[in-house]
């Protein structure tokens, strides 16, 4: 099965730091890579759908981009709220598979 | 207002059985898919099911084929999640979550499932 695995597995980072998280994938495959945010006792929430394109209602300061095997996902100036776990996910075979995840904290 | 809301979690003994519902509003539901995901505790989402939006298609994770049942009534605005020969390790959260071509939009709020002797 493909894997798709993030780094880092865990940040601390201050407000108004830029912050990446990238996702690579055992094997090649199209843009249809997701990023979601996920916050303690919630739902996922997706951020980024397509590899780059910007869900509706989501701040501008996360983008991302990235293809083939490489993708990444960054916050551009860290806000308190973005304290959260995010997790890439591909849509491969009509399965959604997730990323191990990363926790972002605020320092 | 687009809303799922997921109901019929709780407590059940391994090898015993439990339907989880799923029910829509705020959006035309018979025109999307609709997946199921669950999520153990401390642990990453895990894609379980998914329906295609007339119910023509199914599919189903590996770790769940052949004792989960996936269906959906679009009179209704519900799908379904019936849970046979549950196992310790199906101890989740489980979330609906709407199909866009490649990712899930909208999700649940989730609904707990345990299984515990």
């Amino acid at each position: 099965a493909i894997q798709l695995t993030q780094s880092p597995s865990s940040l601390s980072a201050s407000v108004g730091d830029r912050v990446t998280i990238t996702c690579r994938a055992r094997q090649g495959f199209t843009t249809a890579l997701a990023w979601y945010q996920q916050k303690p006792g919630k739902a996922p929430k997706v951020l980024i759908y397509g590899a780059s394109t910007l869900q509706s209602g989501v701040p501008s300061r996360f983008s991302a981009g990235g293809s083939g095997t490489d993708f990444s996902l960054t916050i551009s100036s860290l806000q308190p709220e973005d304290s959260a776990t995010y997790y890439c996910q591909q849509f491969i075979n009509f399965s959604l598979t997730f990323g191990g995840g990363t926790r972002v904290e605020i320092k | 207002q687009e809303q799922l809301v997921e109901s019929g979690g709780g407590v059940v003994q391994p090898g015993r059985s439990l339907r989880l519902s799923c029910t829509a509003s705020g959006f035309n539901f018979r025109t999307y898919g609709m997946h199921w995901v669950r999520q153990a505790p401390g642990k990453g989402p895990e894609w379980v099911a998914l329906i295609w939006y007339d119910g023509s298609d199914k599919y189903y994770a590996d770790s769940v084929r052949g004792r989960f049942t996936i269906s959906r009534d679009n009179f209704r605005n519900m799908v379904y999640l019936q849970m046979d020969s549950l196992r310790d390790e199906d101890t989740a959260v489980y979330y609906c979550a709407r199909r866009q071509r490649s990712h899930a939009d909208l999700w649940g709020q989730g609904t707990q499932v345990t299984v515990s002797s």
